[in-house]
């Protein structure tokens, strides 16, 4: 079975520009969460989809940042325009929806973004 | 305001030794204390987790201690192994309620 993908692996951008992270869920999992890594902090939340719909978006920075899920399967993260505070990795999760473990999480190997 | 106090920020244990990485929570409301292995240019990997029913739990050489009182727990790597140099992440959350909140890491390097 196919782990959680993301796309691209590292993205090198200047400031007020646009960049778009795509993150491709374990097949069947309803649950699709995105987070972020900023250099040497904890690892923080931004928002959580079930299905196509947005369950919380409180982690959410600013409206700079628009996330979707077109379909309930995979999601984008748009950054527009990228200030330089938005550096950091940026991580995809993904929970199944069935049994009693629809809790664990399963991340991607994150989209390091770096604003310039 | 930071939930889950992880420490310490780095540990250099030899092989063979007992690595024991120890985090703080403040909400009482979490139910579900999992802990992340994180390898070099890869993500979070789930390790092992409990729930505050337990004080403890093993898995090989992995063992969470929860006290529920204190508001901590803890990781303990037994024989710890060059190959268990990673970064360790703690996290609590509701359940069922979605999101995790983690600790700032643990940078973990065992010497051969």
């Amino acid at each position: 079975e196919a782990g959680v993908t993301q796309f691209p692996s590292h993205s090198v951008i200047e400031k007020g520009q646009t960049v778009t992270l795509r993150c491709d869920p374990i097949s069947g999992h309803d649950n699709l969460y995105w987070y972020r890594r900023v250099m040497g902090k904890e690892i923080k939340f931004l928002l959580h989809f079930v299905k196509e719909s947005k369950q919380d978006e409180s982690g959410m920075p600013n409206n700079r940042f628009l996330a979707e899920r077109t379909g309930g399967t995979y999601s984008t993260l748009k950054v527009q325009p990228a200030e330089l505070e938005d550096s950091g990795v940026y991580f995809c999760a993904s929970s199944g929806r069935q049994g009693a473990r629809i809790y664990e999480q399963y991340f991607g190997p994150g989209t390091r973004l770096t604003v310039t | 305001q930071q939930q889950v106090k992880q420490s310490p920020q780095s540990l250099i244990v030899q092989k063979g030794g007992i690595s024991i990485i120890n985090c703080a929570y403040e909400n009482t409301a979490f139910d579900y204390f999992p802990w992340y292995q994180q390898f070099p240019g890869k993500g979070p990997a789930l390790l092992i987790a409990i729930r505050p029913d337990v004080s403890e739990k093993k898995e090989g050489r992995f063992t969470i201690s929860f006290n529920k009182s204190a508001k901590q727990f803890s990781l303990h790597i037994m024989d710890s192994q060059p190959g268990d140099s990673a970064t360790y992440f703690c996290a609590a959350a509701h359940l069922y309620g979605n999101k995790l909140v983690f600790g700032a890491g643990t940078i973990l390097r065992v010497k051969s």
